[in-house]
């Protein structure tokens, strides 16, 4: 059974340009959630997405968007980057059965650069 | 609101020796706890998980943790460590599907383990 998967693995921008992250969940997984991890940081939870809504977002700026697609799959819109947006992307999934305790299923992440 | 606590940013261990990783967490109700490890640049791979019943839980490459309710902790424990267990360690705390996991799990800060030859 295929993991989590991330695209791409690595991206490098400068100021002011859009990021677009990709994130496959596990096959019957129906939640997707985004953590940005950045140097001294530790996970800080971004996004929320469950049967293709929007259910819960963490303390970024509006410039952090995404979407859930039909196919469970998502998204990760970062726009007008700043270079304090550097950082791994982590995506995770888990279904209903999971998420009753919370336990999450990691991809390998997406390193954004900013320069 | 739940929160995590582990207070080593930094662990230094001989290889061979016995490691201890501490985790203390807030929760109001009763926690589901997990154990993740973070190579470099990797993604967050599962150790283990205390859901319910023996406190005592076994996880992968020869981890164990045990929940400790009066103390409020979920400490990480290996008898011999080795040098490919140098990595990121984080431990989180779970909630309900609804409300209370709407952000999935809360994490630590994480603790640095590094091993000495």
């Amino acid at each position: 059974e295929a993991g989590v998967t991330q695209s791409p693995t690595h991206l490098i921008k400068t100021r002011g340009q859009q990021a677009t992250l990709r994130c496959s969940p596990i096959s019957g997984h129906t939640s997707v959630y985004w953590y940005q991890q950045a140097l001294g940081l530790g996970l800080q939870f971004l996004l929320w997405y469950d049967e293709g809504e929007e259910r819960n977002r963490g303390n970024f700026p509006p410039r952090f968007s995404g979407r859930q697609f039909p196919n469970y799959s998502s998204e990760l819109n970062v726009n007008a980057l700043e270079l304090e947006d550097s950082a791994l992307y982590l995506c995770a999934s888990n279904t209903k059965r999971t998420g009753i305790t919370g336990e999450l299923f990691f991809g390998e992440g997406s390193r954004l650069t900013v320069l | 609101a739940q929160s995590v606590t582990q207070p080593d940013i930094h662990i230094t261990v001989s290889e061979g020796a016995s490691l201890e990783l501490r985790c203390n967490y807030s929760y109001g109700a009763t926690p589901y706890l997990f154990w993740y490890v973070q190579s470099p640049g990797q993604g967050l791979q599962l150790l283990l998980k205390y859901f319910s019943g023996d406190t005592l839980v076994q996880g992968i490459k020869g981890f164990e943790a045990e929940f400790k309710r009066s103390q409020s902790s979920f400490n990480l424990r290996k008898p011999s460590v080795h040098w490919s267990d140098a990595a990121e360690y984080f431990c989180a705390v779970g909630g309900t599907y609804s409300g209370g996991g709407a952000d999935g799990l809360t994490f630590g800060k994480g603790t640095h383990l590094i091993i000495q030859p």
